[in-house]
């Protein structure tokens, strides 16, 4: 069972365009994280969003978790090419539990 | 600061062998996560250890085993490998279980296996 969707799962934008990338659930999570990987790597933790509401800017790209803590987003405004990537959301329980839940995934694809 | 290094980063098996994949966590870092990444089933969990004990475990078969030395570095071993192993394998290190907890995870590059 999957608990954490991504939309859209592909995305291929040109150089400029902006972006918004979701990941829902009908659980509730304690935090919720958003990594970028690139081939050939590991994930790599952009942001940890712990409150319900939050919203969190880095440089082009603004992260929100919903007000339920069940759902979030990924916006990036003028995209690059170096945001290519793949995107994925993790949801963390909170408690004594130390794994996470990984999203489906979104592949971003930014050309010249 | 050196990352998380893992090795071997690529490695071919046939079915029926063991493998063991080995992560040395960043400096400091005690606990070592592990994960399996597929195309189909993307990133799912296999188990975390901290203070050499396996404090969580995911929904894999016992095939897939793990330990951790006193000096936080850490090996996973699949025994009697199936065509269905084949993924990249990732380990991740954060301070602490409190930071695992809230996905503060660092990973390394990976171990891509590929059973033939």
């Amino acid at each position: 069972t999957q608990l954490l969707e991504q939309s859209p799962q592909f995305l291929s934008i040109q150089e400029g365009e902006n972006l918004t990338v979701y990941c829902n659930s009908s659980s509730v999570f304690s935090s919720l994280q958003w990594y970028r990987q690139e081939p050939g790597e590991g994930p790599v933790l952009l942001v940890t969003v712990v409150t319900g509401g939050e919203v969190k800017k880095l440089k082009r790209l603004t992260f929100q978790f919903g007000d339920a803590r069940k759902d979030s987003s990924l916006h990036i405004t003028a995209a690059q090419p170096g945001d290519t990537g793949l995107y994925l959301c993790a949801g963390a329980r909170g408690g004594t539990a130390s794994k996470l839940t990984f999203g489906t995934g979104t592949r971003l694809q930014v050309t010249l | 600061k050196a990352g998380v290094t893992q090795t071997p980063r690529y490695l071919i098996k046939t079915r029926g062998q063991q493998v063991t994949l080995s992560c040395s966590p960043i400096s400091g870092h005690r606990s070592v996560s592990w994960y399996q990444q597929t195309p189909g089933q993307g990133l799912q969990f296999l188990f975390e250890y901290f203070s050499e004990t396996q404090r969580n475990k995911g929904n894999f078969p016992g095939r897939f085993s793990g330990r951790q030395f006193s000096n936080s570095r850490s090996e996973m071993n699949v025994s009697t490998l199936e065509l269905g192993d084949s993924a990249l394998y990732l380990c991740a290190s954060s301070w602490s279980r409190q930071h695992a907890n809230t996905g503060e995870l660092f990973f390394g590059e990976g171990s891509r296996l590929t059973v033939l």
